[in-house]
């Protein structure tokens, strides 16, 4: 057990919808990060936040947004759902959030748009 | 573009005998790889690192090897176990002593152990 936790486990939703993922990170940590993994690809990163503020944004679409709480806890927002959109997302959390803080994956939402 | 690659999606070993697993990366900048063990319906967990100033970081039956004239870096395992049957990714940052752990993973290898 990781201490990362993500909820919902499973989503089922339809096209142009919104949902709203949850990630309550390992106690402790103050930087939250979240991936995509779709099917046959790797884990692409979508943004880390560090106590509130975002620090970094990789791949995100404009459809999405994050962001994290006073109590570090973080939600992703992914709306106008597209079926391409279907994939496991991963929050990660780490102690210090720089190079060196070791990642702590919880084990994913899977997102499913029909 | 795929900057870390993992160009075999399975490889199969018997019990006791070594896993070797490999993974190139194209972007120069980067100066920090990890490997992370998947099993099904959990998270990746962290297993073993190598910053770009060594060539090799072993911990246990796990031995990272890095090339960077070649950007090719390496996962040994020996000797590999059934329990070591897991999706492993490889990933890279560009981001050494600095202030975000930015990762960029490859497609991962899925490794079987057979008894």
């Amino acid at each position: 057990d990781s201490g990362v936790t993500q909820t919902p486990k499973h989503l089922i939703t339809a096209t142009g919808q919104r949902v709203t993922l949850r990630c309550s990170p390992r106690s402790g940590d103050l930087s939250v990060y979240w991936y995509q993994q779709s099917l046959d690809q790797g884990l692409q990163f979508l943004i880390q936040y560090y106590n509130g503020e975002e620090r970094a944004k990789g791949n995100i679409l404009e459809r999405f947004s994050a962001q994290q709480f006073p109590d570090l806890h973080s939600e992703l927002n992914l709306s106008s759902l597209e079926l391409g959109d279907s994939a496991l997302y991963f929050c990660a959390s780490s102690e210090r959030g720089d190079w060196n803080s070791p990642l702590h994956f919880g084990n994913g939402t899977r997102l499913t748009v029909t | 573009d795929q900057q870390v690659k993992q160009n075999s999606p399975s490889l199969s070993v018997q019990e006791g005998r070594i896993s070797i697993l490999n993974c190139d990366y194209t972007n120069s900048m980067f100066d920090y790889f990890l490997w992370y063990k998947k099993y099904p319906a959990e998270g990746p967990t962290f297993l073993i690192s190598i910053s770009s100033i060594k060539d090799k970081n072993e911990d246990g039956r796990f031995t990272v090897f890095l090339n960077k004239s070649a950007k090719h870096l390496s996962l040994h395992i020996v000797p590999s176990q059934p329990g070591d049957s897991a999706v492993y990714f490889c990933a890279a940052s560009a981001g050494y002593g600095g202030a975000t752990n930015k990762l960029i993973f490859g497609t991962g290898t899925l490794l079987a152990v057979q008894p």
